[in-house]
């Protein structure tokens, strides 16, 4: 059964940092592209970023660029996201997300499977 | 930044034909994929690459592609189809993902 799951959400203050873990089981973890995606509360899905299975190709949304970090630990099938310097405005549930097909083909390919997703509370 | 543009809201009977739309200038080069989001849950897949339907999604629904434009068409919607709709694309050229703003399905 393939899982993903979230951790390490919580309250910070503007201009802290946070790093994201998703957890995956089920699936060869280093042969697909993960995403992150995020939710403001009563808002639509916002795409933030996406590493290729082999860590080797990294994209980042305007939003977040120079400030996010997305990496992966295939010796530990999990997925991070390192969040510095944060706004109010990344105020979010953070889902991590599966590609559907695996290989570096597929890095921009529809998600399959979610977690649950993390809340992030930028606020002081 | 690229976007993608959706109705906020689209409405039916229960039996009707409901139809979501998207426009984007790269779709004519970039497939769409549709996820239907319900209250408090995760998105599901239910249209990928333009048209394609994932195992255990409903007949009726389904997908199409002309120029920039994407339609998700929801054939003889259910109550149970209430839920928000997003499309999904990548900008032309293929350095960021973009959601659309979504659209409120309301069958009643």
């Amino acid at each position: 059964e393939i899982q993903l799951l979230e951790s390490g959400g919580g309250l910070v203050q503007p201009g802290g940092s946070l790093r994201l873990s998703c957890a995956a089981s089920g699936f060869t973890f280093s042969s697909y592209a993960m995403t992150w995606v995020r939710q403001a509360p009563g808002k639509g899905l916002e795409w933030v970023s996406v590493i290729s299975g082999s860590a080797g190709s990294t994209y980042y949304a305007d939003s977040v660029k120079g400030r996010f970090t997305i990496s992966s630990d295939n010796s530990k099938n999990t997925l991070y996201l390192q969040m510095n310097s944060l706004r109010a405005e990344d105020t979010a549930v953070y889902y991590c997300a599966k590609a559907g097909r695996g290989g570096s083909y597929y890095l921009w390919d529809y998600f399959d499977y979610w977690g649950q997703g993390t809340l992030v509370t930028v606020s002081s | 930044s690229y976007e993608l543009t959706q109705p906020p809201s689209v409405s039916v009977s229960p039996g009707q034909t409901a139809r979501i739309t998207c426009s984007g200038d790269a779709l004519p080069k970039k497939y769409a994929y549709w996820y239907q989001q319900k209250s408090g849950q995760a998105p599901v897949l239910v249209i990928y690459e333009d048209s394609k339907r994932p195992s255990g999604i409903p007949e009726r629904f389904s997908g199409s592609s002309s120029g920039t434009l994407a339609t998700l068409t929801i054939s003889a919607a259910q109550v149970e189809d209430e839920a928000d709709y997003y499309c999904y694309s990548t900008d032309s050229s293929g350095n960021q993902g973009v959601f659309g703003g979504g659209t409120q399905l309301t069958v009643l």
